[in-house]
């Protein structure tokens, strides 16, 4: 099993630009989800999905959109990429919501 | 809402020393508890949870930690730290049943060989 992948792993963006960043698992979990991770603030939940066709907000979900439209995929957007979204930014999942996190390996947006 | 502290912000220690880092919640109802380790570069590693059962548990790598209920607390030990220990630690709580994830801003961890 490949775990959970994320691409692609750094991306610089101009304010305003949009992008969108992709999130795979092939472990069939239905839970997953989307952190950003900002030194001294740990991992904030931006937004995460129980299972296909089912999303939700987190905490900070203000300038992201996310869809699942399969098990497996659960791309994160970036509408009108700002400087505060400069962040390293990991998808997780599980097999359901109380179960620890299985984490990818990171993508480093930097927004110039 | 609930929260998680985590006491220090940076730990420094020497090899072969002996390791705790403190963790606690708010949250008054069950919940489930976890210790995550990032090595330098790298993503998110689950050290150890805790569902329910005996509070002390053991991960991997030689790491245990304690719930004490009382003191909502899940403090993670070693009792001798190698230099392959450096990483950042983080602690984490979910409500059980609970879809909200929420981590602690997490302790810097250096060994010194």
């Amino acid at each position: 099993n490949a775990g959970v992948t994320q691409t692609p792993k750094f991306q610089v963006l101009k304010t305003g630009q949009s992008m969108t960043l992709q999130c795979a698992q092939d472990m069939n979990h239905e839970y997953m989800s989307w952190y950003r991770q900002d030194p001294g603030m740990g991992l904030r939940l931006i937004h995460y999905s129980v299972g296909a066709g089912i999303t939700d907000q987190g905490e900070v979900p203000n300038g992201y959109n996310v869809s699942r439209s399969t098990t497996e995929d659960f791309p994160l957007r970036l509408l009108s990429a700002a400087p505060s979204q400069t962040s390293v930014y990991f998808c997780a999942s599980s097999k359901d919501p109380s179960n620890g996190r299985y984490f990818g390996p990171g993508t480093r947006l930097t927004v110039t | 809402a609930q929260s998680v502290s985590q006491h220090n912000h940076h730990v420094i220690l020497s090899e072969a020393a002996s390791l705790e880092l403190g963790c606690n919640y708010s949250y008054g109802g069950t919940v489930n508890l976890f210790w995550y380790v990032q090595y330098p570069g790298q993503h998110l590693q689950l050290l150890l949870k805790y569902f329910s059962g005996d509070p002390l548990v053991k991960g991997i790598k030689g790491f245990e930690a304690e719930f004490i209920k009382s003191k909502f607390s899940f403090n993670l030990r070693k009792p001798s730290v190698q230099w392959s220990d450096t990483a950042e630690y983080f602690c984490a709580v979910n409500p059980l049943y609970g879809q909200n994830f929420v981590f602690g801003p997490g302790t810097r961890l250096s060994v010194l060989p």
